[in-house]
């Protein structure tokens, strides 16, 4: 069965680091998102992409986020300057069209610690 | 605003009981509605989903059931099987927005052998 793929599966960064968290979306799909995860807590919106733009983003991804896709397989989430609430575990997912009936294809998530 | 909420966070089931887990939402603009399972360092995994036209649909083992009268929102797994341990998240799409979708708070369902 087709999944989304992240790497790594957890990663550690000092405070004010950038990181950058890759996904392989599904070959097939056309609409591209992240989410996070703050350690139990609900699951949050943070950016949609399609058409190689971002189509929606929420309060959470300020200017320190941002999505490229760089290539056409690799999606990915930078974060220029890492904070300690930017601690969660962040979520790939992607959708071969909006509100596909079986909804979006999550993969199983990177683990960023910012110490 | 948009929210999406759950009655109960934890839920313990006999095996081969039912289990029923609820949701209530706020939006009245909510539109579409999904259900996620969430194993132990996997990411969520879809369900079941419906639409606001419909007031159930079924799968394998489980039903949702909408009450839009009063935004609510229910899972039932029939015959509860000890690999239903998970936590479970309701969430919905607004017809304003396509792109995203907004989870509710979780339950985590134990199922007891």
């Amino acid at each position: 069965e087709p999944e989304v793929t992240q790497t790594p599966s957890h990663q550690v960064t000092q405070m004010g680091q950038e990181v950058i968290l890759r996904c392989v979306p599904i070959s097939n799909h056309l609409y591209f998102y992240w989410y996070r995860q703050i350690l139990g807590q609900k699951v949050e919106f943070l950016v949609s992409f399609y058409n190689n733009e971002i189509s929606e983003k929420s309060e959470i991804f300020d200017d320190q986020f941002s999505v490229e896709r760089p290539d056409g397989s690799n999606f990915t989430l930078k974060i220029r300057s890492t904070k300690l609430e930017d601690s969660a575990m962040y979520f790939c997912a992607s959708s071969e069209a909006l509100r596909d009936i079986n909804g979006y294809t999550f993969g199983s998530g990177t683990r960023l610690t910012v110490v | 605003g948009e929210s999406v909420g759950l009655h109960l966070p934890t839920l313990s089931v006999q095996e081969g009981d039912n289990s029923i887990i609820n949701c209530a939402y706020s939006n009245s603009a909510s539109d579409y509605f999904i259900w996620y399972k969430q194993e132990s360092g996997k990411g969520p995994q879809f369900i079941i989903d419906i639409r606001s036209n419909m007031d159930k649909r079924q799968g394998q083992r489980v039903t949702v059931l909408l009450n839009k009268t009063v935004k609510h929102l229910s899972l039932q797994i029939a015959a509860t099987q000890p690999g239903d341990s998970a936590v479970y998240f309701c969430a919905e799409n607004i017809g304003t927005s396509y792109d995203k979708v907004i989870f509710g708070p979780g339950t985590s369902l134990s199922v007891i052998p």
